[in-house]
This record gives structure tokens, C-alpha cells and sequence, in this order.
């Protein structure tokens, strides 16, 4: 079956440094994938997305590149800020109809 | 915007006790879920459907019932609370008739049963 893993938990940062969250998944065929941004006390947001092979989904100064060849869909950000504290959730999609598989999250924290 | 609005926000049941959590969006989507989000396993699709009158199964559907009698709503209902039903609850709902992935979540509901 298909399903996605994030790099162990949690994460802490200084503000401004580089981040790299880690996603590997394993599916049939051609999924498209998806990093969700969970803030505290709030439900999860599409932070981006890839729906092919090389696509680079971008957002909010966040980036991620879809590599077939390691099936990976790793998350970076050039200079993180103490905002993007958050749970962030690596998922794709390989079927329709509500088949969208998560990671278990990463949980980020940015100190000033 | 209301978005996606789920009720109640918190809730303590006794084992054995039956609720509904209520979820009722205003996009006009015709995809609605649920999901429960627990520590270490990220969220896990218990019910979905595609549109008014259709529902099915996701992967953890043990326990719960839906129904989908209008577009707007989609309530899910646990008929005997158990412990391993203590969790945080998500609806998220897509645009179309199938998920493409972008979904769009409510605040969620964080249920304890004791």
C-alpha cells in the first residue's frame, strides 16, 4: 500500500537558519504530493504541492522538488522564522476519493 | 469566509456514551472527510464522500457512522465512545467531486472519552 515517512522528530532552529524536513514515500505508480502546515490550535493548510516527477511546488518562501528516482519530497526553506513553528505533513495521493495518505508530522520549533 | 466549521471544539464522554461531531462547510464542495489525528501517526481517513447521498469507508472506519443527507453538512457520529476513540478529529473538504489532494480543514475537535 502506499505510504509516506517523515524524518524523526522534533525539529529545532534558530531564526533565520536553513531548514530541511525529510519525506520519503512509497506508492504504485505516479502520485501527486502534497507538504500540509499545521499551526497550533489550528487545522492543517496546504503549505504545496507537486503533481509530477522534477515539478518544485514553492510557497511562503518554502520549497520542495518531487524526485521519482529517490521518491522523496524533501521540504526546505532558505531563513526560517520564529512563525513557521509549526507541525508540517508530508501526504500524496495516488487514487481518488479520499485516498490522501499522511506522514505522522514533523513537529518544527524556530527560536529567536 | 466560514470555510469549514466543525462543533463542538472540545468534548469529555464516558465509555459507552454516543455523540455527533458536526461539520458544515460553505464552499459548496462536494468532497467531504474525516479524519483523526493521533501522536505519532499523523491523520488517518476514517469516512469520506463524494456528494449528497454517498459515503464510504476510509482506512479506520470501526466505530463511527456517517451520513450525507445535504451538500453543506456531513456529521460524523460515534455510537459507543470507547477509550481508543480519544483523538482529534478533522473535517476537510475539496472542491469537486474527487479529492485531488487540496483539501481544505476545519479547526478540528478534540474528543476524550474516559
Amino acid at each position: 500500500g502506499n505510504s509516506v515517512t517523515q524524518m524523526e522528530g522534533p525539529v529545532t532552529l534558530s531564526e533565520e537558519a536553513f531548514l530541511t524536513m525529510n519525506c520519503t514515500y512509497t506508492a504504485t505508480g505516479y502520485p501527486s504530493l502534497f507538504w500540509y502546515v499545521q499551526y497550533p490550535g489550528e487545522g492543517l493548510q496546504l503549505l504545496l504541492k507537486a503533481t509530477k516527477a522534477d515539478d518544485k511546488g514553492s510557497n511562503k518562501g518554502f520549497e520542495a522538488t518531487y524526485r521519482k528516482e529517490t521518491t522523496s519530497f524533501h521540504l526546505e526553506k532558505g531563513s526560517v522564522q520564529v512563525s513557521d513553528s509549526a507541525v508540517y505533513f508530508c501526504a500524496l495521493i495516488r487514487t481518488s476519493y479520499g485516498k490522501l495518505t499522511f506522514g505522522q508530522g514533523t513537529i518544527l520549533t524556530v527560536h529567536p | 469566509n466560514a470555510g469549514v466549521t466543525q462543533t463542538p471544539k472540545f468534548q469529555v464522554l464516558k465509555t459507552g456514551q454516543s455523540m455527533t461531531l458536526q461539520c458544515a462547510q460553505d464552499m459548496n464542495h462536494e468532497y467531504m472527510s474525516w479524519y483523526r489525528q493521533d501522536p505519532g501517526m499523523g491523520l488517518r481517513l476514517i469516512h469520506y464522500s463524494v456528494g449528497a447521498g454517498i459515503t464510504d469507508q476510509g482506512e479506520v472506519p470501526n466505530g463511527y457512522n456517517v451520513s450525507r443527507s445535504t451538500t453543506e453538512d456531513f456529521p460524523l457520529r460515534l455510537l459507543s465512545a470507547a477509550p481508543s476513540q480519544t483523538s482529534v478529529y478533522f473535517c476537510a473538504s475539496s472542491t469537486g467531486t474527487e479529492n485531488t489532494g487540496e483539501l481544505f480543514f476545519g479547526e478540528g475537535s478534540r474528543l476524550t472519552v474516559l
